[in-house]
């Protein structure tokens, strides 16, 4: 079975600095990687999804995310952070009509 | 286009009683899946419905149990609750359209179940 480890329980960041949180996925061909966003007492939101093709993905609220076999990786990036950005962010990984989902990062932003 | 929405969004219930979570999916969605949030576990698949079958389980008790209805509304059930059965009770729906893993599930806000 296919599973995804984010490393980063919790990571403090400045309003303005860049962010960026680490995924790795255990899967022997190329998997179906999603980044979800969940707010506080909310359900969550699709950030971006990675299936095949350019590696390089481009999500929404200026997240992006880069796909390297070489690595096992799925690193979600923002240039930029901004306060509203403090949430937790989930990994995923798809397979047999589920997803499997790393343990989370809370992503704390100080001003 | 509406999204998910599930109901009750917040339900206390005791130890015993048995409890029923209700999620109706986004227009033309016909695949249905539950998810379990604790802060031990994180989120955890419970099933996956499609045009009323079940396609997948997750590792859950017997005690936990789902149907489709032919709208493609969904329901969960747990029996017996147990003081560990408190979370977040997610419900994504997707079209249900592709041999899954790629169709991206969209997630309703929740049902939050607390058992005294």
């Amino acid at each position: 079975a296919q599973s995804v480890t984010q490393p980063d329980i919790h990571i403090t960041v400045s309003e303005g600095a860049s962010l960026e949180l680490r995924c790795n996925y255990s899967y022997g061909a190329t998997p179906y990687l999603f980044w979800y966003v969940q707010s506080p007492g909310q359900g969550l939101q699709l950030l971006l999804k990675y299936f095949s093709g350019d590696t390089l993905v481009q999500g929404i609220k200026g997240f992006e995310a880069e796909f390297k076999r070489s690595q096992s990786s799925f690193n979600l990036r923002k240039p930029s952070v901004h306060w509203s950005d403090a949430a937790e962010y989930f990994c995923a990984v798809g397979e047999d009509y589920k997803l499997s989902f790393g343990a989370g990062t809370t992503v704390t932003v100080r001003a | 286009k509406a999204g998910v929405t599930q109901t009750p969004r917040y339900l206390i219930k005791t130890r015993g009683q048995q409890v029923t979570l209700s999620c109706s999916p986004i227009s033309g969605h016909r695949s249905v899946s539950w998810y379990q949030q604790t802060p031990g576990q994180g989120l955890q698949f419970l099933f996956e419905y499609f045009s009323e079958t079940q396609r997948n389980k997750g590792n859950f008790p017997g005690r936990f149990s789902g149907r489709q209805f032919s709208n493609s509304r969904s329901e969960m059930n747990v029996s017996t609750l147990e003081l560990g059965d408190s979370a977040l009770y997610l419900c994504a729906s997707s079209l249900g359209d592709e041999s899954f893993g790629g169709e991206t599930q969209y997630f309703g806000p929740g049902t939050r179940l607390l058992v005294l």
